[in-house]
């Protein structure tokens, strides 16, 4: 049973203008959402993170949105840099960490 | 560098062999857990320790694994009589309580069960 869903495993974004990355989940027992970087050959790096009662949480160029009534929840990344190429994971709390199976990002140059 | 470390960072053995892995949390960070990653999946949670007390471990730590956090610092993971679906990448992370929901990773051990 995946509680964490990202359902496309990549997206290509032109340099410059904005990602969106999509996650779903199912649990709604969930209490904090997280979004994690990983570079090749690197652990997870974390970016950022939203409690189940926000909507939003902005970080410089990121930003997370939560929609509860949805079980969904986005990362917004403006502008997109080559150096955001990774694959992105999101991620969920309760009790324990439970991470989706990733979207890998490339940026354009 | 004040990261979470570990090591080996890469590992091939024999199927039936034992292998051992080392993880060396972030000082100051009391929470400390393992994950295992395969290809195209995220980060699956394997177990966790509060300092030297193991709190919680996942079905998918079979008992050929064992993991261990003697002093509340460093920890170990053990896996005996390796099997080739033991192969994948051993994460391990660390937060400080009560702020568990960041934690953070290491670079991680890939282990290649010939």
């Amino acid at each position: 049973d995946q509680q964490v869903k990202q359902n496309s495993p990549s997206l290509s974004v032109q340099e410059g203008r904005i990602s969106i990355l999509n996650c779903d989940y199912t649990n709604s027992m969930f209490d904090y959402f997280l979004w994690y970087k990983k570079y090749p050959a690197e652990g997870p790096t974390f970016l950022i993170s939203i409690s189940s009662i926000k909507d939003k949480n902005e970080d410089g160029r990121f930003t997370v949105f939560l929609n509860k009534s949805a079980k969904h929840l986005s990362l917004h990344i403006v502008p997109s840099q080559p150096g955001d190429s990774a694959v992105y994971f999101c991620a969920a709390l309760y009790q324990k960490v439970t991470f989706g199976t990733g979207t890998k990002l490339q940026v354009i140059p | 560098d004040t990261g979470v470390s570990q090591d080996p960072r890469h590992k091939i053995t024999k199927r039936g062999q034992n292998v051992t892995f080392r993880c060396d949390p972030i000082s100051e960070h009391n929470r400390l857990y393992w994950y295992r990653q395969t290809l195209g999946q995220g980060p699956e949670f394997l177990t966790y320790f509060q300092n030297e007390a193991q709190l919680e471990k996942s079905r998918l730590l079979s008992d050929r694994f064992s993991a261990e956090r003697p002093k509340g610092s460093f920890s170990t993971l053990e896996i005996q009589r390796t099997e080739q679906g033991d192969s994948a990448m051993y994460l391990c992370a660390s937060s400080l309580d009560p702020q568990q929901e960041t934690q953070y990773f290491g670079p991680g051990t890939r282990l290649l069960v010939l």
